[in-house]
């Protein structure tokens, strides 16, 4: 069974410029979350989708965005980007929330801003 | 706030041998999981262990162990018979079971394996 994939692995953008990023959970999985890391903040939650809805929003600008559509594919979109937008982007999947099972994450989306 | 720390920033330990990652969170939650999820140079996270806090039993997972100790609020890692292909960065993180699927991640602890 094939894991989480993302798209694109690697990217560079201008500030200024938007990006969206893509991802496609584990099969039959309905939770997708985002995470950014970098050196600096380490770990730190973006969102979480389920059926189409976010359920749960981290401490980031609304410059951040994501949607989840009905296949449970999810994007997520950096608009007016900025030199500190430059990260590794992962996301994660899961059966569903609320449950506690496990989460597999993606390889990650490296975006460098400059 | 909820947070947690990992105190060792790097830890190093010889081929077979054994060593052991610190972890200390913070919640007043009374429902949650613990993980440690290993980050090898691909990036790649990669669930080790999963504990439930309600259950008392520590996890184990072939060579890799926990000592969850719920009123101190520790939850340590420990490899047993350390292998190169356990060199990797370290993240501890919880999940409230009521919040969904948000990870709350500490700043990890690089393990350096030495042949």
């Amino acid at each position: 069974k094939a894991g989480v994939t993302q798209t694109p692995r690697y990217l560079i953008k201008t500030r200024g410029q938007q990006v969206t990023l893509s991802c496609s959970p584990i099969s039959g999985h309905r939770s997708v979350s985002w995470y950014q890391q970098t050196p600096g903040q380490g770990l730190q939650f973006l969102f979480e989708y389920f059926s189409e809805t976010q359920r749960n929003k981290g401490n980031f600008p609304g410059r951040f965005s994501g949607r989840q559509f009905s296949n449970s594919r999810s994007e997520m979109n950096v608009s007016t980007l900025e030199l500190g937008d430059s990260a590794l982007y992962l996301c994660a999947s899961s059966l569903d929330p609320n449950s506690g099972n496990t989460i597999y994450f993606g390889e990650g989306s490296w975006l460098t801003v400059v | 706030a909820q947070t947690v720390t990992q105190s060792q920033p790097e830890m190093s330990v010889q081929e077979a041998e054994t060593v052991t990652l610190s972890c200390t969170y913070d919640t007043s939650e009374s429902d949650y999981y613990l993980f440690w999820y290993k980050q090898p140079p691909s990036r790649q996270m990669i669930l080790v262990i999963r504990q439930e806090a309600y259950k008392q039993q520590n996890a184990t997972e072939n060579r890799f162990s926990v000592n969850f100790q719920k009123a101190a609020k520790s939850f340590s890692l420990k490899i047993s018979d350390s292998q190169l292909g356990d060199a990797a960065m370290y993240f501890c993180a919880y999940l409230i079971k009521a919040a969904g699927n948000k990870l709350t991640f500490g700043g990890g602890t690089r393990v350096l394996v030495k042949p």
